[in-house]
């Protein structure tokens, strides 16, 4: 059974412009959680959508957003980007609640 | 914010020994999880104790829960060069009906030199 996949791997954009980030679940996983990765600040949740809705969501701004489709798929988007959200964006999946996440490798995103 | 708070930050041992990592959290939990990292890469999940246990044993990793001290350690035994990654623990929150949404440590740098 394939993993959580995750594109592009490497993204380098520039302040101000906007980036949308991929993420393919396990086949059969209903739940996705994104979470931002930084030296300073460490893992920090950004959301998680389950059929489609948005369950929960962390403290960022409403800069990011994201969705997730009928095939379970799903993306999160960046507007006008800033210096300091350079980080690795790392997308998991999992079965059912109480189940342990399945990470994707992530998205290396730099902000220049 | 961060809830769980590892202990040490670093830690540097030889192949064969044992590496003990610390954990405390702050708020009532469903259930503590711990996941590793290779540099650059996503996060592996290792084991899953449940707020109503105490230990558990997954191959050479041994986990302990102490509610009350609202605290968790990770053992493991007979360390291999692999096992060099970035170790974190992450919670679950009780009440929060929400198990994607994980509460992570800052993590210990496990260093296995051969």
């Amino acid at each position: 059974k394939a993993g959580v996949t995750q594109t592009p791997r490497y993204l380098i954009k520039t302040r101000g412009q906007q980036v949308t980030l991929s993420c393919s679940p396990i086949s059969g996983h209903r739940s996705v959680s994104w979470y931002q990765q930084t030296p300073g600040q460490g893992l920090q949740f950004l959301f998680e959508y389950f059929s489609e809705t948005q369950r929960n969501k962390g403290n960022f701004p409403g800069r990011f957003s994201g969705r997730q489709f009928s095939n379970s798929r799903s993306e999160m988007n960046v507007s006008t980007l800033e210096l300091g959200d350079s980080a690795l964006y790392l997308c998991a999946s999992s079965l059912v609640e109480s189940s342990p996440l399945h990470f994707g490798n992530g998205t290396r995103l730099t902000v220049t | 914010s961060q809830q769980g708070e590892e202990d040490p930050q670093a830690l540097s041992i030889q192949e064969g020994e044992n590496a003990t990592m610390n954990c405390s959290y702050k708020t009532s939990i469903n259930n503590l999880q711990w996941y590793r990292q290779n540099s650059g890469r996503g996060l592996v999940h290792l084991i899953l104790i449940r707020s109503n246990e105490r230990e558990k044993h997954s191959g050479r990793l041994r986990v302990t829960l102490d509610t009350s001290k609202k605290s968790s350690s990770l053992l493991i035994t007979a360390s291999r060069a692999a096992d060099t990654a970035s170790y974190f623990c992450a919670t679950v929150n009780h009440g929060s009906g929400n198990t994607g949404k994980l509460i992570f440590g800052q993590g210990t740098t496990l260093q296995v030199k051969p």
